[in-house]
């Protein structure tokens, strides 16, 4: 059936640079999307969010693309800090009247210091 | 303080027994949800509600139930019918919009089940 995945279970970053967290969707009629942030042991954080009308949104050292033409999420994080390690993963809505989310496997972000 | 809050933050079972797992939010949201996270992978839907007295089974919600008496809250019971119920289980609430669009779920922190 149709999901949501993820091209890189573990990206590992230099403090300081910056990373880029990719996800693939396949459900050509989802139009919101999530990133969100999961520490060990801990309830996922919301991070950023971006609806189908966009194609780039902009929060605090984060942002997000999403290319509707190959059906492509990415989340980009500034000045990647070790805080911000962490598994990220990426939802997709697929049914608005439900307000129902698809969730991904995860990668996870490895910041050396 | 507002928010999601789970309780427990562990619980051990033993086989055969029923455990009940607490969600409460005063964020004043109609929507609830609960999931279960095992390791390494990422959420599955058991129930959710959008309003009080109404609930839908979600993707795993053979060996779950919940009720939804109060928009506040939201239990879980686990019951002994669930064969591997070891896992990780998240509880998440989101405003519900009468239109197009979805919105965000919010997340609690979290009980984590094991079976003995």
């Amino acid at each position: 059936g149709e999901s949501v995945g993820l091209h890189l279970p573990t990206l590992s970053v230099q403090e300081g640079d910056n990373s880029i967290i990719n996800c693939a969707y396949s459900n050509s009629a989802s139009d919101y999307f999530i990133w969100y942030k999961q520490e060990s042991g801990k309830g996922p954080q919301f991070i950023i969010d971006i609806r189908s009308n966009m194609d780039k949104r902009q929060g605090q050292r984060v942002t997000v693309l999403l290319n509707k033409t190959v059906k492509h999420l990415s989340l980009q994080i500034a000045a990647t800090q070790p805080g911000d390690s962490a598994v990220y993963f990426c939802a997709e809505n697929y049914n608005n009247a439900g307000n129902m989310l698809t969730f991904g496997g995860g990668t996870r972000l490895m910041v050396k210091p | 303080d507002g928010g999601i809050t789970q309780s427990p933050k562990y619980l051990f079972r033993k086989e055969g027994q029923n455990v009940t797992l607490s969600c409460e939010q005063n964020l004043n949201h109609d929507a609830m949800y609960w999931y279960r996270q095992d390791p390494g992978q990422g959420l599955r839907l058991i129930y959710y509600s959008q309003i009080v007295n109404d609930f839908q089974k979600g993707d795993i919600a053979e060996g779950y139930s919940v009720s939804r008496e109060k928009k506040e809250s939201f239990p879980l019971t686990v019951t002994s019918a669930q064969k591997n119920p070891t896992a990780f289980y998240l509880c998440a609430s989101s405003i519900v919009r009468r239109g197009a669009f979805t919105d965000t779920q919010y997340f609690g922190p979290g009980t984590r089940l094991t079976v003995l």
